[in-house]
């Protein structure tokens, strides 16, 4: 099973800062790589997949890149709305599908 | 508009069973698989089970099988999760979530139903 290490577990920034979060997997995925976003109280949305593709309706301050075994999630300038957790995700063709344990994006 | 809408989830003691259903709008049904996901406060988010549209293919996560069954039924629209033999490490929040295109990766999601396993 992929282990998909995630970091750092907290990022305390203001809005219209940068962000950018890193996911590392236990052995190569290729682009197999998501990212999601939990807000409080919510359920968890999908944001970029296969690394660096856009989710439908995400917006472009989102963006995503890596491959193998190291993967960035960049915010580029932080609404008040991201203020959120992110977690990383190996998806493949079988299962099973392992997510990261998280980057809570806090405001500073 | 998509919506996934999970009942069923409640506080049941070690060793109960619980039954959990999903309910779904806004789509086909029958054409999409569907998949079961929890978040819990030992392990986080943890995929938990999946069925194909006709319900001929199912997995599970391996240190689930044989305590969770997952099923549905495309007349009514719905997703059932059987639970059986649960442990207090079960309690969490239990979502259902729509396959996005590729398989293991999941969008829509539910709001959640959360499981309570406590004697």
């Amino acid at each position: 099973e992929i282990v998909l290490t995630q970091s750092p577990a907290t990022l305390s920034l203001s809005p219209g800062e940068r962000a950018t979060l890193s996911c590392r997997a236990s052995q190569s995925v290729g682009a197999y790589l998501a990212w999601y976003q939990q807000r409080p109280g919510q359920a968890p949305r999908l944001l970029i997949y296969d690394a660096s593709i856009r989710a439908t309706g995400i917006p472009a301050r989102f963006s995503g890149s890596g491959s193998g075994t190291d993967f960035t999630l960049t915010i580029s300038s932080l609404e008040p709305e991201d203020f959120a957790v992110y977690y990383c995700q190996h998806r493949s063709n079988l299962a099973p599908w392992t997510f990261g344990q998280g980057t809570k994006v806090e405001i500073k | 508009e998509v919506q996934l809408v999970e009942s069923g989830g409640g506080l049941v003691k070690p060793g109960g069973s619980l039954r959990l259903s999903c309910v779904a709008s806004g789509f086909t049904f029958s054409s999409h698989t569907m998949n079961w996901v929890r978040q819990t406060p030992r392990k986080g988010l943890e995929w938990v089970s999946s069925i194909s549209g006709s319900g001929s293919y199912i997995s599970y996560a391996d240190s689930l099988r044989g305590r969770f069954t997952i099923s549905r039924d495309n007349a009514k629209d719905s997703l059932y999760l059987q639970m059986s033999s649960l442990r207090v490490e079960d309690t969490g929040i239990y979502y259902c979530a729509r396959r996005f295109y590729y398989e293991g990766l999941f969008d829509p999601w539910g709001q959640g139903t959360l499981v309570t396993v406590s004697s």
